[in-house]
């Protein structure tokens, strides 16, 4: 199975400040048809998950522009550029490259 | 507006069989989708457990296949679940959710249904 390690685990940011999350494969997420399979998804308190990007750096519509996904291959970044109270949640990324699709452990947001 | 919206009983005792059916409404399950289940044990991350299209062809996770079915009712419009010999470790937050046309991720989750493993 692709192994999907998240830093940090947990995350205290204050109203406007930027935040980061990093994900790491254990494999690249590259397939031959060129395209990554790399998703960031967000789960707030007592909802389902829902996608926030996919393909590494496509935001899902609807999602704001301040969530950024970036990276290649085996590492990826989420950023939001400035962290609102909704924001709220655990973030977790997502690999489909292979069966069975693998999560990463979840980074928890908290607001300062 | 599509609304999934899963069923089953929220106690199973070990080593029985745990059922669950996930009910789509706003798209008809026989459109293009693939559909799947997923879980989340409490306090961790979502596993996926299996995925399937509207004519068959079910893919599984390695790891649970000898013990889930995944199967789809056309007429109903719903997917059902099943996961015989049943341990504590079963004990999630079981979700249905629908297949992203445009990638491959699930782009509509349901609320979830938890179930609890225990005698």
């Amino acid at each position: 199975d692709i192994v999907m390690t998240q830093t940090p685990l947990s995350l205290s940011v204050a109203p406007g400040q930027p935040a980061s999350i990093s994900c790491q494969s254990s494999e690249s997420l590259r397939d031959r048809d060129g395209k990554t399979y790399l998703f960031w998804y967000m789960q707030k308190p007592g909802q389902s998950p829902q996608v926030l990007i996919y393909e590494v750096s496509t935001r899902f519509s609807g999602m704001p522009d301040r969530f950024i996904g970036s990276g290649s291959e085996t590492d990826f970044k989420l950023t939001i550029s400035r962290v609102e109270a909704e924001d709220v949640g655990v973030y977790y990324c997502m690999q489909s490259k292979l069966v069975p699709y693998t999560f990463g452990q979840g980074t928890k947001l908290e607001i300062k | 507006q599509v609304h999934l919206q899963e069923s089953g009983l929220g106690l199973v005792k070990p080593s029985e069989t745990l059922s669950l059916n996930c009910a789509v409404s706003g798209d008809s399950i026989s459109k293009g989708h693939w559909w799947g289940w997923l879980r989340q044990p409490p306090g961790k991350w979502p596993q996926w457990i299996a995925e399937i299209y509207h004519s068959g062809s079910p893919i599984y996770n390695p790891s649970l296949k000898s013990r889930a079915t995944i199967s789809v009712d056309t007429s109903k419009n719903q997917i059902s679940l099943t996961l015989t010999s049943v341990t504590a470790a079963d004990t999630a937050v079981y979700y249905c959710a629908r297949m992203a046309l445009d990638f491959t991720a699930f782009d509509i989750w349901g609320q979830g249904t938890l179930v609890t493993v225990s005698s």
